[in-house]
């Protein structure tokens, strides 16, 4: 079984400061972890994955992931956040086992005040 | 490129009536193909899940059923609507399986009235 939680229903920021979105998971092997930006009326954006290597990914838009296999966590990251950033994100977990068939998280809103 | 098209974009039917979605993708053949429902902009559910023509895996028992009539053909239906039912509709697809990325479509608003 797979599973992701993403703690955080809200999360505000002002423009220009970092900005953190939580996500941790759960599979029974070897984790593919991606990150999506979902703004109002729209479909899903593709952000980033990890499959393997350096845990540090970077994606679109300025994003980073870390992932972190002891803490079972891949946290989003930007250093500088714009209000245009300002959307619901999502975290999905796959395992390799798991047919092409994602976990999505419950999402995480974010708010960047100018 | 690859693209999804999905539509209507938005439909409001009333209870007890039919229903049906559409999803094409281009630029790709063989893609996985899903559909997914997000209630209240949170979470999404996963209802169908298709490997290639005529197989359908399904997710969730419910009111909904799958056909894919063509290699990049998803289509999502119902005989009779329930309230229920209303919510925002997401077509996807993806290619080969491990760490392949899934796409979606712009999604379909229904409304059950």
């Amino acid at each position: 079984a797979q599973s992701v939680a993403q703690p955080e229903d809200q999360v505000n920021v002002a423009e220009g400061n970092p900005l953190t979105v939580k996500c941790t998971y759960s599979v029974s092997g070897n984790p593919y972890l991606f990150w999506y930006v979902q703004y109002p009326n729209r479909g899903l954006q593709f952000l980033l994955k990890y499959i393997t290597g350096d845990n540090l990914v970077k994606g679109s838009y300025g994003f980073e992931a870390e992932f972190n296999k002891s803490q079972t966590s891949f946290h989003l990251k930007k250093p500088s956040a714009l209000v245009s950033d300002s959307a619901l994100y999502f975290c999905a977990v796959r395992d390799g086992t798991n047919a092409g068939k994602s976990t999505f998280g419950d999402g995480t809103t974010l708010t960047v005040k100018p | 490129s690859q693209t999804i098209h999905q539509w209507p974009a938005t439909l409001v039917q009333p209870v007890g009536s039919p229903l049906s979605l559409e999803c094409t993708v281009e630029g790709t053949s063989n893609p996985n193909l899903y559909w997914y429902r997000q209630a209240a902009g949170r979470g999404l559910q996963l209802l169908f899940y298709s490997v290639g023509i005529g197989q359908i895996s399904s997710e969730v028992p419910q009111n909904l059923s799958a056909s894919r009539p063509q290699d990049r053909q998803f289509i999502l239906s119902s005989k009779k609507l329930l309230l229920s039912d209303s919510g925002f509709y997401l077509c996807a697809w993806s290619v080969g399986q491990g760490g392949n990325t899934i796409y979606f479509g712009e999604g379909s608003w229904l409304t059950v009235v």
